[in-house]
């Protein structure tokens, strides 16, 4: 089965707080990507990092890292110094295969993040 | 730089009303999609378009029907609205063979569509 589970459905810290957003994934297919999406309260939905399985290399951006662990299945995002702006839903996303030319996105249920000031 | 445009972005239908969500992209891409999304689901696939003059059922396909007019535009049709159709849509473009671009899937704005 191809799927993807963000357990925590809402979040909310404290502005500078720092904020891991967890993703589990499964899926048979050794070749796959992963992505992780913003969704503002604006509603469109901004990508923010695509990894493909064979890169298990952590991605640091700005304040934004990522670690993915082909052990676990898992793919977790972090916000360090959280900022009011980053309050959004964020999605993790599944492409079981390079080779899939349909492009099927698996979508998590999505996390709902709130940062307060 | 417009990437995907969807129109319209709101419209309310009433209960077996027909409808055409449009969506046209400028990245010059080959496969493009609708999802929609709904509260405490994500989004899920309803159509996807491989490349120009094929298309494809999604996860969701019931009710709808799509047409790939051209390498840009990629409409979604609703023939006879119904309640359960209520939700966001989102058109999508991708270029799946760009190692470049590497099957990053760019998301339109949204419609946000209400069948009462």
């Amino acid at each position: 089965a191809q799927k993807v589970t963000q357990a925590q459905t809402e979040i909310s810290v404290v502005e500078k707080e720092d904020v891991t957003l967890d993703c589990v994934y499964e899926t048979r297919d050794t070749t796959y990507y992963l992505f992780w999406y913003k969704q503002p309260p604006s509603g469109e939905l901004v990508f923010l990092i695509r990894r493909n399985s064979f890169d298990e290399q952590n991605e640091i951006s700005g304040r934004y890292s990522w670690n993915f662990q082909k052990s676990t299945s898992s793919f977790n995002f972090t916000i360090t110094a959280s900022q009011v702006v980053d309050s959004a839903v964020y999605f993790c996303a599944l492409l079981p295969s390079i080779y899939n030319q349909g492009g099927k996105l698996i979508f998590g249920q999505g996390t709902e993040l709130s940062v307060k000031p | 730089n417009a990437g995907v445009t969807q129109t319209p972005k709101f419209q309310v239908l009433k209960t077996g009303q027909s409808m055409t969500l449009q969506c046209a992209q400028d990245m010059n891409h080959n496969s493009m999609y609708w999802y929609r999304q709904d509260p405490g689901m994500g989004l899920r696939l309803i159509y996807y378009s491989a490349s120009e003059g094929t298309t494809d059922k999604g996860e969701v396909p019931n009710g709808y029907n799509v047409s790939r007019l051209n390498k840009r535009e990629f409409s979604l049709r609703l023939e006879s609205a119904a309640p359960s159709q209520t939700s966001v849509y989102f058109c999508a473009s991708s270029e799946i063979w760009d190692p470049a671009s590497g099957n990053t899937i760019y998301f339109g704005e949204g419609s946000w569509l209400t069948v009462v």
